[in-house]
């Protein structure tokens, strides 16, 4: 039973660069939730999708970032032209439905460094 | 809005003491789902509980024990008889049920265990 799997788990990024991370949900969910941790703080809320739908996406920022959930393959989220500020662990959690009777499952998370 | 409080943001014991970890929260929701993650030195998030704002009775599973009291928005966390393994940051997090789309977290309490 494979759990929530993110790559990389570790990713290094010069200021302007674009930084790609990855989330496969467990088998069988369909739904994707990214969450940021700044060092030191609590998970906060970025974007939730399911397959080929943005459904919340109220936590990200308005520019430089965006997710995707394609039909095929894993949840994307992407960032362009990085800045210090966006040096955080990102995670990435699943669930098999949507609303809080049912448990998100988080991935180890893609810990981003921007130099 | 809602919001989770975790007023204490570090805690140190002695392995076999006993430690409680405050939540408390804020919503109009009459609804909710409430949850407690472990965020073991390794980084990743363990799911430990999900409570519905319906179920009041309080939980035991091994070692933890959560007690919900609606009636001052609290959900704390007791850990009995405390092991070095148990040394982990611990958050609470809230779900609204309309939306159900995002997790708001408390900010963390770090457990320190010493042997």
């Amino acid at each position: 039973n494979a759990g929530v799997m993110q790559n990389p788990r570790h990713l290094v990024r010069r200021r302007g660069q674009e930084a790609r991370l990855r989330c496969s949900p467990m088998k069988g969910h369909s739904h994707v939730y990214w969450y940021r941790q700044l060092p030191e703080e609590g998970l906060k809320f970025m974007v939730y999708l399911q397959k080929e739908n943005i459904i919340d996406e109220s936590g990200m920022p308005k520019e430089r970032f965006s997710a995707e959930f394609p039909k095929e393959g894993p949840s994307i989220l992407r960032i362009q032209q990085v800045v210090r500020g966006d040096s955080a662990a990102y995670f990435c959690a699943s669930s098999s439905g949507q609303g809080g009777s049912y448990e998100q499952y988080f991935g180890p998370g893609t810990r981003l460094t921007v130099t | 809005a809602q919001k989770v409080t975790q007023a204490q943001t570090e805690i140190s014991v002695v392995e076999k003491e006993d430690v409680t970890l405050d939540c408390v929260y804020e919503t109009r929701d009459t609804t909710y789902y409430l949850f407690w993650y472990k965020q073991p030195p390794s980084g990743e998030l363990v799911f430990l509980i999900r409570r519905n704002s319906f179920d009041e009775q309080n939980e035991i599973s091994g070692r933890y024990s959560w007690n919900f009291q609606k009636s001052t928005s609290s959900f704390n966390f007791t850990i009995t008889a405390s092991q070095v393994v148990d040394s982990a940051v611990y958050f609470c997090a809230f779900c609204p049920p309309n939306t159900g789309n995002q997790f708001y977290f408390g900010t963390g309490t770090s457990l320190t265990v010493i042997p």
